[in-house]
């Protein structure tokens, strides 16, 4: 079985512009959650799609956002950049929406110049 | 304020010595708990939970303690081996079916000498 894949891996953004990453979770998963990794914060979670619907959000400003298509693919949106945005992004994947073992990503890294 | 602590940002093992990565809460309303791990450029991979009913819970090489009274869990790696080598995340929740609740440890770099 395929594992999550995300993309692209990695991304330059200038602060100001906006950016989408990509996730396409493992074949049969239908819950896709969003992380943001920095070496200060360390993994906190932006927020979780199940069945196209967001279920769950964490801590993070409206200028993240994000969707889930029907085939359970979902896409991370920031807007107006921020030097501070400047992170890992992690998808991760369950089967349902109770799971807490959760299967990740490789990740997107995005550089806010 | 950290609801979810691991104090040592690294740790270094002599390959075949055991390897204990220790974790601290403080939120008495957690009642499960994960332990994650992460390789370079790669994403993090589950490896080992442990319900708040429970104190002990072991998977091959992997055992992880969990001290309620303490609000301390630690995981054991015996016997280390090089391919061990990762960041190790620590994780909890108190609310069942939502990976909201799911508050991460910053990591600790585990790294098994040969």
């Amino acid at each position: 079985k395929a594992g999550v894949t995300q993309t692209p891996r990695y991304l330059i953004k200038t602060r100001g512009q906006q950016v989408t990453l990509s996730c396409s979770p493992i074949s049969g998963h239908r819950s896709v959650s969003w992380y943001q990794q920095t070496p200060g914060q360390g993994l906190q979670f932006l927020f979780e799609y199940f069945s196209e619907t967001q279920r769950n959000k964490g801590n993070f400003p409206g200028r993240f956002s994000g969707r889930q298509f029907s085939n359970s693919r979902s896409e991370m949106n920031v807007s107006t950049l921020e030097l501070g945005d400047s992170a890992l992004y992690l998808c991760a994947s369950s089967p349902i929406l109770a799971s807490y073992e959760q299967y990740f990503g490789p990740g997107t890294r995005l550089t806010v110049t | 304020d950290q609801q979810v602590k691991q104090n040592s940002p690294s740790l270094s093992v002599q390959e075949g010595r055991i390897s204990i990565l220790n974790c601290d809460y403080t939120n008495s309303m957690f009642d499960y708990f994960l332990w994650y791990k992460k390789y370079p450029a790669e994403g993090p991979t589950f490896l080992i939970s442990i319900s708040s009913i429970k104190d002990k819970n072991e998977d091959g090489r992997f055992t992880v303690f969990l001290n309620k009274s303490a609000k301390h869990l630690s995981l054991h790696i015996v016997p280390s081996q090089p391919g061990d080598s990762a960041v190790y995340f620590c994780a909890a929740s108190a609310k069942k079916g939502s990976q909201g609740n799911l508050i991460f440890g910053k990591g600790t770099k585990l790294s098994v000498k040969p």
